[in-house]
């Protein structure tokens, strides 16, 4: 069946780089995303890849995606404290919009 | 960009009453809206697919008559959950999306019952 997984948790210093990865089980997934979740709300949509892209850069976010190990990775450059919060990493699965979602990797920034 | 709302945000209700959560999408027509459920410190678990002007489409485990979805226009789903009970609390999340090529997904901002 469709899985996905992160790590539970990254600790990164303000201004560092943050990479957060992922690894998902279907190989007939459209599209891979990465959402946001800070505490309390719902989830924002960061950025998402293109199943036949391997890279994708908008801003301080770079998303790598190795299709034949099927894993993900969102890079956040100059990571800053607002940036703490929960991201999930989402395959578009079999059907399309239908998403599966990771467990989510909780970032902490420390200042 | 394309907006997902939901309301309430936060309802708190005594055990064995029924609560309604409302999704709209606010600038796009949506024929498909999805519901999930989050549990604390865990992801989201999709509920169901609600359908515009048919049946929902509930995944396995979910109660049906107990989490009763409509979607009566396309840009309105409700999720009724009736006869709470305190395991029903939980932060519900639905979502919704254009259509586009990019099959973009947008949620709402969530809305946090407490069953007591």
């Amino acid at each position: 069946g469709e899985d996905v997984e992160q790590s539970l948790f990254l600790s990164v210093r303000e201004g560092d780089s943050s990479v957060i990865n992922c690894t998902y089980t279907d190989s007939s997934s459209t599209y891979l995303y990465w959402y946001k979740q800070e505490p309390g709300a719902g989830l924002q949509l960061l950025t998402y890849i293109f199943s036949n892209m391997d890279m994708k850069q908008d801003q301080r976010l770079t998303v790598l995606l190795n299709k034949k190990d099927k894993h993900l990775s969102l890079r956040i450059a100059d990571t800053q404290t607002g940036d703490s919060a929960i991201y999930f990493c989402a395959e578009s699965g079999k059907y399309g919009n239908k998403l599966v979602f990771g467990a989510g990797t909780i970032l902490r920034v420390k200042s | 960009g394309a907006v997902v709302s939901q309301h309430p945000s936060r309802v708190i209700c005594k055990s064995g009453t029924s609560v309604k959560i409302e999704c709209r999408s606010l600038d796009f027509q949506a024929t498909t809206m999805f519901w999930y459920r989050q549990f604390p410190k865990q992801s989201l678990m999709l509920m169901a697919t609600s359908n515009e002007g048919s049946k929902a489409t509930y995944e396995q485990g979910v109660e049906k008559d107990k989490f009763l979805i409509n979607h009566a226009s396309l840009t309105l789903s409700t999720l009724t959950v009736t006869s709470a009970h305190p395991e029903d609390s939980s932060f519900y999340i639905c979502s919704a999306g254009p259509g586009t090529n990019t099959g973009e997904l947008f949620f709402g901002e969530g809305s946090r019952l407490t069953v007591l």
